[in-house]
């Protein structure tokens, strides 16, 4: 079992559609978990940080549930430029300050 | 101010051959890491160094080594090229060694 599990998609959504995106993750000891965001042939970018009370930035709220072991990734009002790659990372300070990715879910918004 | 930087940024090697990769972390970090990203999968984490000691490695086969130097830049280095080893290999700098990285445009590996 992977320690980082994504949906890989791709999602296809209009221009303005709210968009979902989910991730779970395997060790409880994990301490730290980000969404980051990667473009075609690019390095990956922090999107947001993701706190158990749930954290909002514009269009995008994350939200994590340390019970489930779930992280998720909402966008409101989808633009173009949201079209990319949308990796959960979990961190565990036991190993160094060792990210752990997913594989990725892809989101390709159309007009 | 100057993000991460790798060089080179693209690099063509034939099996059995090595390689080093490099990069300058952005100024005052003092934390460098190093990811191997291979199509279609997410980043893998190989090393992370931290005032220039070794502070966590990955399940990577011991071709792979890295260093940090005085000044905080890293290299890495893989021996014995294999064609499973070409992928994108990324440099992630964080203040100190518990802080959020920052990745470098990586560094393009293709072993023929």
């Amino acid at each position: 079992r992977k320690e980082v599990e994504q949906d890989p998609g791709p999602f296809n959504v209009p221009e303005g559609a709210t968009v979902a995106f989910n991730c779970t993750y395997s060790n409880s000891a994990s301490q730290s978990f980000f969404w980051y965001r990667q473009d075609c042939r690019k390095e990956p970018k922090l999107l947001m940080s993701v706190y158990s009370s749930g954290n909002e930035d514009g269009r995008f709220t994350a939200q994590l549930n340390r019970a489930s072991q779930y992280i998720s990734l909402l966008i409101r009002d989808s633009k173009l430029s949201d079209s990319a790659t949308y990796l959960c990372v979990v961190n565990s300070l036991n190993y160094g300050n060792k990210l752990v990715f997913g594989a990725g879910t892809i989101l390709r918004v159309k007009s | 101010d100057a993000g991460v930087t790798q060089s080179p940024t693209h690099l063509i090697k034939t099996r059995g051959q090595q390689v080093t990769l490099r990069c300058s972390p952005i100024s005052g970090h003092k934390s460098v890491s190093w990811y191997q990203q291979v199509l279609g999968q997410g980043p893998q984490f190989i090393f992370q160094y931290y005032e220039k000691e070794e502070r966590g490695r990955g399940n990577f086969p011991d071709r792979f080594s890295a260093r940090q130097f005085p000044n905080y830049s890293s290299e890495l280095n893989v021996n014995a090229l294999l064609l499973g080893d070409s992928a994108l290999y990324l440099c992630a700098s964080s203040p100190g060694q518990a802080d959020t990285q920052y990745f470098g445009p990586g560094t393009r590996l293709t072993v023929l």
